[in-house]
């Protein structure tokens, strides 16, 4: 079964800074997808960012990018200018007929 | 935000007694999932629906059913409650699959804790 592995349980970065979380999978496919979510304290799963493993180019989403690395299985997230509202946990998942969430990481941003 | 309301929104139960969680989507979306949230697991899937009538297991199915007679219902049943089943459970819909790219959409959980 494919795993997911996040190895920051928690992290800060003060306001306006850059901070990349980390995310290591387990799998033997060579197709899938792969996702960063955030849940603020409202409890709500919101979708951050995706990438299709197929596609080399990183994806971006304004202030947030990924550095994919298919061999090394990584899929780290990386939150430029951080702001108070990115306060939340960021949960890595790999889909690929099995949805897997990694733990989460918990990202505190101060002021 | 995609239309997806879970009922209840909290709930207190004892051990033994059966307890059905309803998660209602206005999107018209195919596929529907139920997810556990615990510490130290993140989200774990329970089952999964891809269609009226047709649901598959997920990670941690045990002590768990579902079904889903409608499109925009999907309901999750645990037949006798126990301890380790207090969790906060999510509903997510998606357009496609566990095989897709599609975001799945996330409903605003249910916290059930099991006396």
């Amino acid at each position: 079964a494919q795993t997911v592995t996040q190895s920051q349980p928690e992290m800060s970065v003060q306001e306006a800074e850059t901070v990349t979380l980390s995310c290591t999978y387990d799998t033997s496919e060579n197709n899938y997808y792969l996702f960063w979510y955030k849940q603020p304290p409202s409890r709500q799963m919101i979708l951050v960012i995706r990438q299709e493993a197929y596609k080399q180019q990183n994806a971006t989403e304004n202030r947030f990018s990924v550095n994919f690395q298919k061999a090394a299985k990584s899929f780290s997230l990386k939150i430029s200018d951080s702001q108070l509202g990115d306060t939340a946990m960021y949960f890595c998942a790999y889909n690929n007929n099995d949805m897997r969430f990694g733990a989460g990481t918990r990202l505190t941003v101060k002021p | 935000d995609a239309g997806i309301t879970q009922s209840p929104r909290h709930k207190v139960t004892e051990t033994g007694t059966p307890v059905t969680l309803r998660c209602h989507q206005t999107e018209n979306h195919r596929y529907m999932y139920w997810y556990r949230q615990d510490p130290g697991h993140g989200l774990r899937l329970i089952h999964y629906s891809y269609g009226v009538k047709d649901t598959d297991k997920g990670e941690v199915s045990d002590g768990y059913s579902v079904s889903r007679s409608k499109t925009e219902d999907f309901l999750l049943t645990l037949e006798s409650a126990t301890s380790s089943q207090t969790s906060v459970y999510f509903c997510a819909i998606s357009d496609s699959g566990l095989a897709g790219y599609n975001e799945q959409f996330f409903g605003p959980g249910t916290r059930l804790t099991v006396l």
